[in-house]
């Protein structure tokens, strides 16, 4: 139990354009959604946490017009990177608590490889 | 100064050797403490979690936390080449703070 997916696994596009990631719990509803950044050989960093219905609300430095998150469903969180450049190059994980769940229970989706030429 | 610090390594053992990681944390507030093992180009996969102070074993891997010292540690008995990923610990309040990893490679 406790699968989450992540689509695609794998992204390149041009800079200037932007791409959605999208995040799904397969098994159980989340109430909420973390969306992390992680470069190369470092930590993961949480960009922003999303409750289902409500706004995301986003950590201090990460840019919430450019970095969109829709948590619509029980199932469901995008993350969409608008007007990309390189330097949004990077590996974007999800994950997902479900109800009742403390944020130390997090499963973690297999994580969008994102390239932006 | 990051909430929970991690030696990067990277870390190399034989095959049946133990593995001994150790992260420290400074938030007083953190209550449970977590390890994750992360393969390359894929997401975390939670390996276990404690509660508090003490000791936790499953199997091969034991964690132990200790409060007084913020010292968190996980050990990984007769380790295997299939070990060979990075480990990260964690701890939380309202939020995950990672550590920075640390990258294993058992040899065969």
């Amino acid at each position: 139990g406790a699968v989450v997916s992540q689509h695609p696994s794998w992204v390149i596009c041009k800079s200037g354009t932007s791409v959605k990631i999208e995040c799904r719990s397969l098994d159980f509803q989340a109430t909420t959604m973390f969306w992390y950044r992680q470069f190369p050989k470092q930590s993961l960093m949480l960009m922003a946490t999303s409750n289902e219905g409500s706004k995301a609300t986003y950590e201090q430095g990460v840019e919430k017009d450019k970095f969109l998150i829709n948590h619509a469903s029980l199932t469901l969180s995008t993350l969409t990177v608008t007007s990309a450049h390189p330097e949004d190059s990077s590996f974007y994980i999800c994950s997902a608590t479900g109800t009742g769940s403390g944020s130390y229970e997090q499963y973690f989706g297999p994580g969008t490889r994102l390239t932006v030429t | 100064q990051k909430e929970v610090e991690q030696d990067p390594g990277p870390l190399s053992v034989p095959e049946g050797a133990i593995v001994s990681l150790n992260c420290t944390y400074s938030n007083s507030a953190f209550q449970y403490f977590m390890w994750y093992r992360q393969y390359s180009r894929k997401g975390p996969e939670l390996l276990m979690y404690t509660y508090s102070s003490g000791n936790k074993e499953d199997g091969r891997f034991t964690a132990q936390v200790d409060k007084s010292s913020k010292y968190i540690s996980l050990f990984i008995r007769d380790s295997q080449p299939s070990d060979s990923a990075t480990y990260l610990c964690a701890s939380n309040d309202y939020k995950l703070s990672f550590g920075a990893g640390t990258t294993v490679t058992v040899r065969a």
